[in-house]
């Protein structure tokens, strides 16, 4: 079985600290992506990456970077975290030349509190 | 406009009702399309993808129509552990691999 692992199930941060939120995947896919989910808005691609040393902006990049050093790890960075940024944070990954099969597998995310 | 739009719910039926979701999308270059279902606290999963000419999974029946940008699950014969958040996604064209998610549509299956 695939598994995705996102290193903190729930953090506390206050306004201004810098916040890492760190995933592992354990299948070799080359695609990696960061949303955010939070009520009434759904799920919101913030970066992805197709590989090593790679990152694409989603839709919301502002606030945050990534990092890719590995090919099994997928970091996503909240430079200077706000209290707009408190949400549930998925980690996914994605096999790839797979564009039709759709299947995304998620970690069991990370649920960010800022103060 | 949002790119993929659904009515949240909830949806509240009886077990063994029948009952559908629809979704429309907003870029006609979209080329993939799906359903997930993700439980409460849990992560999405995916519960089938969605092809032209439409596809069944045991219970469950999904169409789309690439004239109207609009997709729909059917699913016949409720239980009560198809209690969940059915999200309608479908891939964004310019970025490959990456998926647009619409909010969802929340169902609950009452005895």
């Amino acid at each position: 079985d695939v598994k995705v692992t996102q290193s903190s199930r729930y953090l506390v941060k206050r306004t201004g600290e810098k916040v890492f939120l760190e995933c592992v995947q354990d299948m070799d896919h080359e695609n990696m992506f960061w949303y955010r989910q939070d009520p009434g808005l759904g799920l919101r691609l913030i970066y992805f990456s197709y590989d090593v040393k790679m990152k694409e902006k989603g839709d919301i990049p502002e606030g945050y970077s990534v990092s890719r050093e590995k090919k099994e790890r997928f970091s996503l960075i909240l430079e200077s975290a706000s209290t707009n940024q408190t949400s549930m944070y998925l980690c996914a990954s994605r096999p790839p030349g797979q564009v039709m099969s759709g299947e995304l597998f998620f970690g069991e995310g990370s649920r960010l509190t800022v103060l | 406009r949002k790119e993929v739009e659904q009515d949240p719910g909830p949806f509240n039926v009886p077990e063994g009702a029948t009952v559908a979701f629809n979704c429309t999308y907003s870029n006609s270059a979209s080329q993939s399309f799906f359903w997930y279902r993700q439980d409460c606290r849990k992560e999405p999963k995916l519960l089938m993808s969605v092809y032209s000419s439409g596809n069944e999974d045991g219970r469950f029946t999904a169409q789309l129509n690439r004239a109207s940008q609009y997709i729909s699950l059917l699913i016949r014969d409720s239980k009560l552990s198809d209690s969940a958040t059915y999200l309608c996604v479908v891939n964004k064209p310019d970025s490959g691999y990456a998926l647009n998610f619409g909010k969802g549509t929340s169902l609950l299956v009452t005895p």
